[in-house]
């Protein structure tokens, strides 16, 4: 079955780190546009990261410096090493493989069911 | 704020046909950037319902159908049914921010 599965997620205080992991099954990750979307709660969808096939990584403007998208090939799964968190970064964090043509068209047909972190004293 | 503005809500009675916007600008919509559609049922992962503006991925019903036009998008559910209530989003790139953009969400009730 093609599916992801995160893990990771938790209580950290302010100032904390956490290394959240998204476990693919049924595809291979480094073959494909993996991303991490988060969503705070009751709010909106917001990009967060992405790595590319070969290698390449990119990162929302705001989250630059403390946040570090990584894979295993193999163990085949995606991570998002997380530092210097604040309270705002308390969300349920998704992985999710994007597709499509160009880099710019991409959309994302597969998701986890997601991880929640909260970061709070 | 979210770069993609969506109405807050939209609603109606079951069998009937509900639009919604995805309102962006010259750097995003306007600039040619392919819009995708996500539903979202409360306390699950989003699920893609329309990509490059107007197709329909596998298994996801022909009511639902999305078109694009100069900076903005629309989606539309006919024959709308119970199980639609949810939140639905849009999302597309921006050149500015070099980022994948998402809306601000709609959230469709079912009378």
């Amino acid at each position: 079955e093609v599916q992801l599965v995160e893990s990771g997620g938790g209580l950290v205080q302010p100032g904390g780190s956490l290394r959240l992991s998204c476990a693919a099954s049924g595809f291979t990750v480094s073959s494909n546009y993996m991303t991490w979307v988060r969503q705070a709660p009751g709010k909106g969808l917001e990009w967060v990261s992405v790595i590319y096939s070969g290698g390449s990584t990119y990162y929302a403007e705001s989250l630059k410096g403390r946040f570090t998208i990584s894979r295993d090939n193999s163990k085949n799964t995606l991570y998002l090493q997380m530092s210097s968190l604040r309270a705002e970064d308390t969300a349920v964090y998704y992985c999710a493989r994007a597709s499509g043509g160009s880099y710019s068209d991409w959309y994302f047909n597969l998701w986890g069911r997601g991880t929640l972190v909260t970061v709070s004293s | 704020q979210s770069v993609l503005t969506q109405p807050p809500s939209v609603s109606g009675a079951p069998g009937q046909r509900v639009t919604m916007s995805c309102a962006g600008n010259n750097s995003n919509i306007g600039a040619g950037y392919d819009v995708h559609w996500y539903q979202q049922v409360p306390g699950t992962a989003p699920k893609l319902l329309i990509y490059g503006n107007n197709n329909r991925p596998s298994g996801v019903p022909d009511r639902f159908s999305g078109s694009k036009s100069g900076t903005s998008a629309s989606l539309a559910i006919t024959g709308l049914q119970a199980e639609d209530e949810a939140d639905y989003y849009c999302q597309s790139y921006d050149s500015r921010l070099s980022a994948y953009v998402f809306g601000s969400g709609t959230k469709v009730t079912v009378l």
